[in-house]
């Protein structure tokens, strides 16, 4: 079995500083791990994925994201906020026979 | 290149009518398929998923089916709707090879049971 928490609903902060949205997973399975945008009104947009190569993922817009395997993290991080970034994101992880599950969502606001 | 295909965009049904949604895929052989339902203010739900045709998965118990009748082509149905079917239905493909994995997702489907 596996899940994923993102522990905040919601994350606000001020544009021009750092982002932080947290996302824990647990897999009986060495896992691949994703993190999707999804803006208002569109579809699904993969940021960033992690497939057991290096643990520090770089992917568009600026964003990150680290591999923890001590701590079942997969923590998104972006220095720099901007306006542009406010959307919902969505950590996913994938294991065994392919299955995919996401988390519960983080609504990110970014106020000017 | 690979493409996805979900119809239709939008859909209002009356509460005990019946639905269809629709999603292909091209330029891939034997994907894997996923119908995920994303419900107002939260996450996405997975309903099913199939490794191959005839071979459906479900994750959780509800009022709806899956079918997979060709190899890139994946149906979600339902023969009474309620009003809990209503969301967001998303149609997703991946396959794993190489040393790169890829998932691509439909543009979804939005569903009203009035």
């Amino acid at each position: 079995a596996q899940s994923v928490t993102q522990l905040d609903s919601h994350v606000s902060v001020s544009e021009g500083t750092p982002v932080l949205l947290r996302c824990n997973y647990s897999s009986s399975y060495s896992p691949s791990l994703f993190w999707y945008v999804q803006h208002p009104n569109k579809g699904l947009q993969l940021l960033l994925k992690y497939t057991s190569a290096a643990t520090l993922v770089k992917g568009i817009n600026g964003f990150e994201a680290e591999f923890k395997k001590s701590e079942t993290s997969f923590h998104l991080t972006k220095p720099s906020a901007h306006m542009s970034d406010a959307a919902e994101y969505f950590c996913v992880v994938r294991g065994a026979g392919n299955m995919l599950t996401f988390g519960g969502g983080t609504r990110l606001m970014v106020k000017p | 290149s690979q493409t996805i295909h979900q119809w239709p965009a939008t859909l209002v049904q009356p509460v005990g009518s019946p639905l269809s949604l629709e999603c292909t895929v091209e330029g891939t052989s034997n994907p894997n398929l996923y119908w995920y339902r994303q419900a107002a203010g939260r996450g996405l739900q997975l309903l099913f998923y199939s490794v191959g045709i005839g071979q459906i998965s479900s994750e959780v118990p509800q009022n709806l089916s899956a079918s997979r009748p060709q190899d890139r082509q994946f149906i979600l149905s339902s023969k009474k709707l309620l009003l809990s079917d209503s969301g967001f239905y998303l149609c997703a493909w991946s396959v794993t090879g190489g040393w790169e994995e890829k998932l691509f997702f439909g543009s979804g489907t939005q569903l009203s049971v009035l």
